[in-house]
């Protein structure tokens, strides 16, 4: 179990310009979270995947954000047409439920820095 | 809606005390999990200790100890013998139980252990 990672770890982009972030769940959790954490704030969620599936879309979603899992492993955020204001901490985690139980693990996290 | 608050921005402490900090949520849910999670200076977040919501005994982790309040909706949690490598932010969380388990982040307490 080497833990939730992400790629990159930063990232500087010019407003307009895509950017795609990675993020690898602990192997055996079939569940994925990307949050947004903005300066001074805890995690806002973004969306969830079970699986291969995306069951959970948040408002903060728009059509320049877009997700996938395929094969339900590792997955990826793509953020098009980048704006100033999509500078944030980028959060992934992954959890595995048991009964009702589930804590979710976050990974490092990815910067995005939008110019 | 769910919401955490966490009233307290920033906290200090001298080595080797004790300090306590606060969380207070909102729901009308009867079931649910609350976590105190910690996320160090430019590292990933890591649980620190987890409450069953319909647990009445507050949960310990060695230095880590909650005072949950179900009437009250309150959640706070209690570091004991402060070590300098707790200076982090602490972020409070609420997980709502169902198909989706979604998380509410607090706004987080920076916590300062002073030497």
């Amino acid at each position: 179990d080497t833990g939730v990672s992400q790629d990159p770890r930063h990232k500087i982009t010019k407003r307009g310009q895509n950017v795609t972030f990675r993020c690898d769940p602990i192997s055996e959790h079939n569940r994925l979270y990307w949050y947004r954490q903005t300066l001074g704030q805890g995690p806002e969620f973004l969306t969830y995947f079970q699986n291969e599936a995306q069951l959970e879309k948040s408002r903060l979603l728009s059509d320049r954000f877009s997700a996938e899992r395929p094969k339900g492993s590792f997955s990826t955020l793509e953020i098009q047409r980048t704006e100033q204001g999509d500078s944030a901490m980028y959060l992934c985690a992954s959890s595995r439920r048991l009964g009702e139980e589930e804590t979710q693990y976050f990974g490092p996290g990815t910067r995005l820095l939008v110019l | 809606a769910q919401t955490v608050t966490q009233s307290q921005p920033e906290m200090s402490v001298q080595e080797a005390e004790t300090v306590t900090l606060s969380c207070t949520y909102d729901t009308s849910e009867n079931n649910y999990y609350l976590f105190w999670y910690k996320q160090p200076p430019s590292r990933q977040m890591i649980l620190v200790i987890r409450q069953e919501a319909y647990k009445q005994q507050n949960a310990t982790e060695n230095r880590f100890s909650v005072n949950f309040q179900k009437a009250a909706k309150s959640f706070s949690l209690k570091i004991s013998d402060s070590q300098l490598g707790d200076t982090a932010m602490y972020f409070c969380a609420f997980m709502k139980l169902g198909n989706f388990n979604k998380f509410y982040f607090g706004s987080g307490t920076k916590l300062n252990v002073k030497p």
